[in-house]
């Protein structure tokens, strides 16, 4: 079946260490979005890429990095430099035309 | 800017009865505009969108939404919901051609049998 994969599912992170979040799509679609989920105030965006080896920062990229070297895969890194990582993080993809189609999330907390 | 208003930020409602979650947006240009739900723990899912042609649009799970450009409204509807329906719910208008999307805080459903 086609869709979007995140992994882990749930991530501990130490303080002053950088953890990455895995994203993989089977689903052919040229952009992928990375947001962070916080209760009550929705998804935030914080990075974008509409084709491989491109992206573009969102609303909240501070402390975060993304790489985009193959057309199914968008990793996020959660640095150090991140002072409030807690939270659930979605990525998304998107076909042309297409409305954006989501992962199940990783949740990750810190030790 | 872009932002989108959800006012509720919850409700409840008995199974069986209507429902209507309310979305107001802004935006300079023609929307796209979507509604998302979300179960504890999941991803989102999309229930309906709107791009372009009638306002009134059909969804899964038995969900409509009316698009009143002069409201700038985009409310969610179900005529009888059930006890599953319990969730998050998120509108979201699309920007840049449809490229991004910005959400609104959601509004979270619980039913009570």
């Amino acid at each position: 079946d086609g869709g979007i994969t995140q992994s882990p599912k749930y991530l501990f992170r130490k303080e002053g260490q950088n953890v990455t979040l895995s994203c993989e799509q089977n689903l052919n679609h040229d952009a992928m979005y990375w947001y962070r989920q916080d209760p009550g105030q929705g998804l935030r965006l914080i990075y974008y890429s509409q084709i491989v080896n491109d992206f573009q920062k969102g609303d909240i990229a501070e402390g975060y990095s993304v790489s985009r070297e193959k057309k199914e895969s968008f990793p996020l890194t959660v640095t150090s430099a991140q002072k409030n990582p807690t939270a659930f993080y979605l990525c998304a993809s998107r076909g042309e035309s297409q409305p954006q189609h989501f992962g199940d999330g990783t949740r990750l907390s810190i030790l | 800017a872009q932002s989108v208003t959800q006012p509720d930020i919850h409700i409840t409602v008995s199974e069986g009865a209507s429902l209507e979650l309310r979305c107001n947006y802004s935006y300079g240009a023609t929307p796209y505009l979507f509604w998302y739900v979300q179960s504890p723990g999941q991803g989102l899912q999309l229930l309906l969108k709107y791009f372009s042609g009638d306002t009134l649009v059909q969804g899964i799970k038995g969900f409509e939404a009316e698009f009143k450009r002069s409201q700038s409204s985009f409310n969610l509807r179900k005529p009888s919901v059930h006890w599953s329906d319990a969730a998050e719910y998120f509108c979201a208008v699309g920007v840049e051609y449809g490229n991004k999307l910005v959400f609104g805080a959601g509004t979270i459903l619980r039913v009570k049998s």
